[in-house]
């Protein structure tokens, strides 16, 4: 059964610092990976969509790798913004189903 | 504007009550999910569709019950709730393929709580 993890579970910063999100997976067996991105007591937006054969993914100030074969993936946000502050989810895709595993999530505290 | 829909966003109920928790896509996506969400923890996937009567049970086991007689819509049934069925339930939809392969859309959530 594929575990996700996310570490560190919360994290502050003041505005303008650079933001790094760890996410590591058991089964590097994987379709794909996602990041998400969800505000209190709202759904969540999908930000970046890895395939397994991707090595990064890249939106603007946001940039996702993929280490598949040491089952990790990380989400750097550049030049961070009060705006930014949110929960990140990672979610990978299994290779044999349809469906995701989710990670607990970061939830991100950009202070102005 | 295509989205996904979900009402009601919050209910409070009593034990016993009957519940449907509603979700309706105007994308067209043949594949739905339920997922369930308790604070801090994972989403935890607890039914899918990948088209009209076709119905799934996640990895979480759940007391809920799930149908799809039309490909927009996807509603969630509790006959009986109870506390323990206190959580936030999101909806989620994507078009083709497998379930990461396309993004998924997620509904704003329905918080639910049991007293």
């Amino acid at each position: 059964k594929q575990e996700v993890t996310q570490i560190p579970a919360a994290l502050s910063v003041p505005e303008g610092e650079n933001l790094v999100l760890n996410c590591s997976f058991t089964d590097s067996a994987i379709y794909n990976l996602q990041w998400f991105r969800q505000d209190p007591g709202k759904g969540l937006t999908s930000l970046l969509l890895i395939q397994s054969s991707q090595r990064e993914q890249t939106s603007g100030r946001l940039n996702a790798s993929l280490d598949k074969s040491s089952g990790r993936s990380t989400l750097y946000i550049a030049a961070s913004q009060p705006g930014d502050s949110a929960t990140y989810l990672c979610a990978v895709g299994g290779s044999n189903d349809y469906k995701l595993s989710f990670g607990a999530g970061t939830t991100v505290t950009v202070r102005a | 504007e295509a989205d996904i829909y979900q009402t009601p966003r919050y209910l409070v109920i009593g034990t016993g009550k009957k519940i449907t928790l509603e979700c309706s896509q105007t994308m067209g996506h043949d594949k739905m999910y339920w997922y369930q969400q308790d604070p801090g923890m994972e989403l935890h996937l607890i039914h899918y569709s990948y088209g009209v009567n076709s119905t799934e049970k996640g990895d979480l086991s759940s007391e809920s019950t799930v149908s799809r007689i039309r490909t927009e819509h996807f509603p969630l049934t509790l006959e009986s709730a109870r506390p323990s069925h206190t959580s936030q339930y999101l909806c989620a939809s994507s078009d083709g393929g497998r379930a990461g392969a396309n993004v998924l859309t997620f509904g704003a959530g329905s918080r639910l709580t049991v007293l």
